[in-house]
């Protein structure tokens, strides 16, 4: 199975960029997926980006993906108090069946003026 | 609009008590997953189902049983085995799907506390 795995904590001052990083196992990846978890709420889905690509750019957030180092990024541009959260990666590979989803441990982001 | 909810928002339980948490989904989707989450140990899978009527056992299926008899709904319970069932717990939904872009949607959570 796959294993996905992210720092703990991550502290930046607000207008400065964030970047969040997840390193996975299961080089048969399909779609990563970023999500963030606001407190006592469940997870949202902020973007993903397919196995072929290298970039994608979503308006303040920019992914990154290395395939040959199975590293993925998270770029938060200009971060803002309301980016205070969790911030999960998770994979989808072939392997394990459907639709099932690897998660990381979460990097928990914040954000001080 | 649709969604997927979770009920209820906080849970008591005494101990050696069962207790089932609902999931109701209006997406129409295919499968359905319950994961629990402790402090800084994200995400831990449950059960998941892909279909009506079947479901697999996920990583920490012990002290803890599901039913899936229909398509929007697949409650989990937590049974006096679960010993430190004190958690947080996360009901998603996904469409079946091998290919597309698809990931999951999640509900609000529910708070379990052993009280």
């Amino acid at each position: 199975g796959e294993d996905v795995e992210q720092s703990l904590f991550l502290s930046v001052r607000e207008g400065d960029s964030s970047v969040i990083n997840c390193t996975y196992t299961d080089s048969s990846s399909t779609y990563l997926y970023w999500y963030k978890q606001e407190p006592g709420a469940g997870l949202q889905l902020l973007t993903y980006i397919f196995s072929n690509m290298d970039m994608k750019q979503d308006q303040r957030l920019t992914v990154l993906l290395n395939k040959k180092d199975k590293h993925l990024s998270l770029r938060i541009a200009d971060t803002q108090t309301g980016d205070s959260a969790i911030y999960f990666c998770a994979g989808r590979g072939l392997t394990g069946g459907g639709n099932k989803l690897t998660f990381g441990t979460g990097t928990q982001l914040k954000v001080e003026l | 609009d649709g969604g997927i909810t979770q009920s209820p928002k906080y849970l008591f339980r005494k101990e050696g008590q069962n207790v089932t948490l609902s999931c109701e989904q209006n997406l129409n989707h295919d499968a359905m997953y319950w994961y629990r989450q402790d402090p800084g140990q994200g995400l831990r899978l449950i059960y998941y189902s892909q279909i009506v009527n079947d479901f697999q056992k996920g990583d920490i299926a012990e002290g803890y049983s599901v039913s899936r008899e229909k398509k929007e709904s697949f409650p989990l319970t937590v049974t006096s085995a679960q010993k430190n069932p004190t958690a947080f717990y996360l009901c998603a939904s996904s469409t079946a799907l091998q290919g597309g872009t698809y990931g999951y949607t999640f509900g609000s959570g529910t708070r379990l506390t052993v009280v």
